[in-house]
């Protein structure tokens, strides 16, 4: 099966200072996984923080940047300086572009951030 | 710009009744539509994939029994929750697949079904 883990459920960080939320993934089923970052902030819905479908390739948005390691099978969020307005719940997301089933997303469990001034 | 609108928000259902969600999408053609459910302390579960003149699919563990879905159209799309019980509480989502082939989706806010 597919699985996305994120270990950290919460993570507290000062503002200004730089942040790394790990995310790694494994599948059995897709060959050419791609890999999202979709964030949540309170009172929102649901949204697209940064995609990367080729692996080796690195995405960006908003400050934020992940790289997509197939060696080590990890997406990591990283921001070298956060504002209080990133508080949010980030979620680390596996898909099948090419598998016909663009619709179907792997969550992982979701980390809290939390920037404190 | 692409938006996707769900409600009702929140609701709150006594044990064994039912409750429906609406999803709207506005901007862009909801071909497609990907019902998810976030159960506390849980992540984001495929329920079904809803499309229009088609046959919807269920994930394991999800039935058309429990959570018909209703797709009439390429913006609007429903899904029922019936004889909900504890264990259905959660935040529902709707996606809908952007443009082209790039795996992304639109979400709406979600429906937040508290079950008493």
């Amino acid at each position: 099966g597919d699985s996305v883990t994120q270990t950290e459920g919460q993570v507290t960080v000062s503002e200004s200072k730089s942040l790394i939320i790990n995310c790694t993934y494994s599948t059995t089923s897709i060959a050419y996984p791609n890999l999202f970052w979709y964030v949540r902030y309170p009172g929102e819905g649901l949204q697209l923080l940064l995609k990367v479908i080729t692996a080796g390739q690195k995405g960006s948005s908003r400050g934020f940047e992940a790289t997509y390691n197939k060696e080590t099978t990890s997406f990591h969020l990283q921001k070298a300086s956060v504002q209080e307005s990133d508080s949010a719940v980030y979620y680390c997301a596996l898909g099948d572009l090419y598998g016909g089933s663009n619709y179907k997303l792997t969550f992982g469990k979701g980390t809290l951030l939390t920037v404190t001034p | 710009g692409a938006l996707v609108y769900q409600y009702p928000r929140r609701t709150i259902c006594k044990s064994g009744t039912s409750m429906r969600m609406e999803c709207q999408a506005v901007g862009f053609q909801a071909t497609s539509v990907a019902w998810y459910r976030q159960s506390p302390q849980k992540t984001f579960e495929l329920i079904a994939l809803s499309t229009v003149n088609s046959a919807i699919k269920y994930e394991q563990n999800f039935t058309q029994e429990k959570f018909p879905i209703s797709h009439p159209n390429l913006s609007f799309s429903s899904m029922t929750v019936l004889n909900a019980y504890l264990e259905d509480r959660g935040l529902y989502l709707c996606g809908v697949p952007g443009l082209g082939n790039t795996g992304q989706l639109y979400f709406g806010e979600g429906s937040k079904l508290t079950v008493l």
